[in-house]
């Protein structure tokens, strides 16, 4: 079945440094890759999602990439601070008659001050 | 607007009991999911709803989990007889309609299994 791997597991960056998070998934007819990020005890919450049809979006400090061919996506997040810590969950998802969302494991991003 | 709503928060129970969870989703969304998320994990989906309907259930362990969305709006999801591998956090979520989108989670019900 559809499978999503994510890195890395944890993550540590200082202040106003860059961090990337990378997944893979398995199946190729996913066409919706969104990620949503989750503050210790909170909900998870949607921060940015990209379709298929394009390789990058961006909304401010966050951006993705996606690469069709190798079948990978990733979150970028520049400038970073300390309120960016959280983990962050990639999906992957597909028209299968509905859309269900496989997510990654997750990435536990510490940004320390 | 309104968030998903969830309850209880929390609940403890010794194995071998049921235990129910319920989730109201924002007001006219279709879909509603219900994940388990084990610590250190990622959301799995157990069960997805369109309207009233079942459109997957391919990972809900049937023989002791249960769930139904009585007129297409709140849903329950009960475990009978739990077991310790069910303590996680269960997760309501709500879609607009079928199609690829956000969705809405609640908070989230704790469950410790002893």
């Amino acid at each position: 079945g559809e499978n999503v791997e994510q890195h890395p597991s944890t993550l540590s960056v200082q202040e106003g440094d860059s961090a990337v998070i990378k997944c893979t998934y398995s199946d190729s007819a996913s066409n919706y890759f969104p990620w949503y990020k989750q503050e210790l005890g909170k909900r998870p919450q949607l921060i940015i999602d990209i379709r298929s049809n394009v390789g990058e979006k961006k909304d401010q400090r966050i951006a993705v990439t996606l690469n069709k061919t190798a079948k990978h996506f990733s979150l970028h997040i520049t400038e970073t601070q300390p309120e960016d810590s959280a983990v962050y969950f990639c999906a992957a998802s597909k028209n299968s008659g509905t859309y269900k969302y496989i997510f990654g494991t997750g990435t536990r991003l510490k940004v320390l001050a | 607007e309104a968030g998903v709503a969830q309850s209880p928060r929390y609940k403890i129970i010794e194995k071998r009991q049921s235990v129910a969870f319920w989730c109201n989703p924002i007001s006219g969304h279709a879909t509603l999911y219900w994940y388990q998320q084990i610590l250190g994990q990622g959301p799995k989906l157990l069960i997805q709803f369109q309207n009233n309907g079942v459109v997957d259930d391919s990972q809900l362990p049937k023989d002791r989990f249960s769930a139904e969305r009585l007129k297409g709006v709140d849903s329950t999801l009960k475990i009978q007889p739990a077991k310790l591998e069910d303590s996680a956090v269960y997760l309501c979520a709500s879609s607009l309609d079928w199609g690829p989108g956000e969705l809405f989670f609640g908070e989230g019900s704790r469950l410790t299994v002893l």
